[in-house]
């Protein structure tokens, strides 16, 4: 039972542009949301994170929206960069509980 | 720096072999993670401590094992009993509890001979 759903396999943006990268949950037991990054042979870099009492957090370029209603969180890349280019990963857990469930990812390649 | 240090970075088993893969954190952190990554998919936990001489079983625990004598090391052992070892595995910690991010180390990927 796949628990955190990342739908897109891969996404192509030009640079500058934006990138939104998006993930679904189904365990309304997750109250902690977690962005990751990663190229290949290395392990995933921490992005950016967001608790289930917010629905925006900013860090820089980067912007994560949740819609808790709908259990659907969102990546925004403001404005994308080829050194962006990278697998993401969403993640979720249960505050109190510090594992992790992580998506499947989404392949990112930003074209010059 | 502080951070995660896996070895190797590569490593390869005979059949029927068990194989010992290290992590080592010098972070401070409480809480270590041991998970698997396979083509095209995400990452599954194996196994997980969150203080010493403790840890629990993740989605994946068959066919492996961990100990937990010190804070700043959690080795796992791929066994003969794990039928699919080939993968990447990444060992991770975090200041434990929930709410925290896990960081994690480069990797080591195991490949059968």
């Amino acid at each position: 039972d796949q628990q955190v759903k990342q739908n897109s396999p891969s996404l192509s943006v030009q640079e500058g542009r934006i990138s939104i990268l998006n993930c679904d949950y189904t365990n309304s037991m997750f109250d902690y949301f977690l962005w990751y990054k990663k190229y290949p042979a290395e392990g995933p870099t921490f992005l950016i994170s967001i608790s289930s009492i917010k629905d925006k957090n900013e860090d820089g370029r980067f912007t994560v929206f949740l819609n808790k209603s709908a259990k659907h969180l969102s990546l925004h890349i403001v404005p994308s960069q080829p050194g962006d280019s990278a697998v993401y990963f969403c993640a979720a857990s249960a505050l109190g509980y510090g594992k992790l469930t992580f998506g499947q990812g989404t392949i990112l390649t930003v074209h010059p | 720096d502080g951070g995660i240090t896996q070895s190797p970075k590569y490593l390869f088993r005979k059949e029927g072999q068990n194989v010992t893969l290290s992590c080592e954190q010098n972070l401070n952190h409480d809480a270590m993670y041991w998970y698997r990554q396979d083509p095209g998919q995400g990452l599954r936990l194996i196994y997980y401590s969150q203080i010493v001489n403790d840890f629990q079983k993740g989605d994946i625990a068959e066919g492996y094992s961990v100990s937990r004598e010190k804070k700043e090391s959690f080795p796992l052992t791929v066994t003969s009993a794990q039928k699919n070892p080939t993968a990447f595995y990444l060992c991770a910690s975090s200041r434990g509890g929930g709410g925290q991010p896990q960081h994690f180390g480069d990797g080591t990927r195991l490949s059968i001979l």
